[in-house]
């Protein structure tokens, strides 16, 4: 079945670029998702980003997407301790939604 | 301010207890989820529901069982609670779209201790 993998540690200093990578098995996933969970909640909608995009830029956030190598980043600029939370990596097929893969994770640390 | 809402923070209940974990959505959404969360394992689907007593089996159902009776309210429930049954479980939701996967809204979990 579909697989999608995380490291599952990050440490940069603050201010710095964070960059969190994460690659999936299954080449027809049409949506690609990341969460950012804080201490003690739930999971949040951060970004999405479209099969046929090759990258998304909002804010901060640049979402960069390799479909040859079914490789989703996430990158952060300008890393505050604010981020610091457990960035989920997620693909979804269709939009039935009922068969989003998540990642187990990647804990992002920053130093202040 | 949409959201979705877990009845406990915390709980703490004892080996073979029958536990009751509610979830209620107040944004009409047709999709409903509960997953559990375990460090270095990520979410893992339970359990999932589209319509008011519909229900389909996640990737790891056993010793679970759900309930919807109505469209906002999605309940899980441990027939006979067991230690390994320790975890962060989370309910979320998302509309049905035929247009687009709005992706999912979580509500802030449920850090169940069985002992």
């Amino acid at each position: 079945g579909e697989d999608v993998e995380q490291s599952l540690f990050l440490s940069v200093r603050e201010g710095d670029s964070s960059v969190i990578n994460c690659t999936y098995t299954d080449s027809s996933s049409t949506y690609l998702y990341w969460y950012k969970q804080e201490p003690g909640a739930g999971l949040q909608l951060l970004t999405y980003i479209f099969s046929n995009m090759d990258m998304k830029q909002d804010q901060r956030l640049t979402v960069l997407l390799n479909k040859k190598d079914k490789h989703l980043s996430l990158r952060i600029a300008d890393t505050q301790t604010g981020d610091s939370a457990i960035y989920f990596c997620a693909v979804a097929p269709n939009t039935g939604g009922f068969k989003t893969i998540f990642g187990a994770g990647t804990r992002l640390f920053v130093k202040a | 301010d949409v959201k979705v809402t877990q009845s406990s923070r915390y709980l703490v209940k004892r080996t073979g207890e029958k536990v009751f974990l509610e979830c209620v959505q107040d944004m009409d959404h047709e999709n409903m989820f509960w997953y559990r969360q375990d460090p270095g394992l990520g979410l893992r689907l339970i359990y999932f529901s589209y319509d008011v007593k519909m229900k389909e089996k996640g990737d790891i159902p056993e010793g679970y069982s759900v309930s919807r009776e109505k469209k906002e309210r999605f309940s899980l429930i441990l027939e006979s609670a067991s230690t390994n049954q320790t975890s962060m479980y989370l309910c979320a939701s998302s509309p049905l779209s035929r247009d687009f996967n709005y992706g999912y809204t979580f509500g802030s979990g449920t850090r169940l201790t069985v002992v």
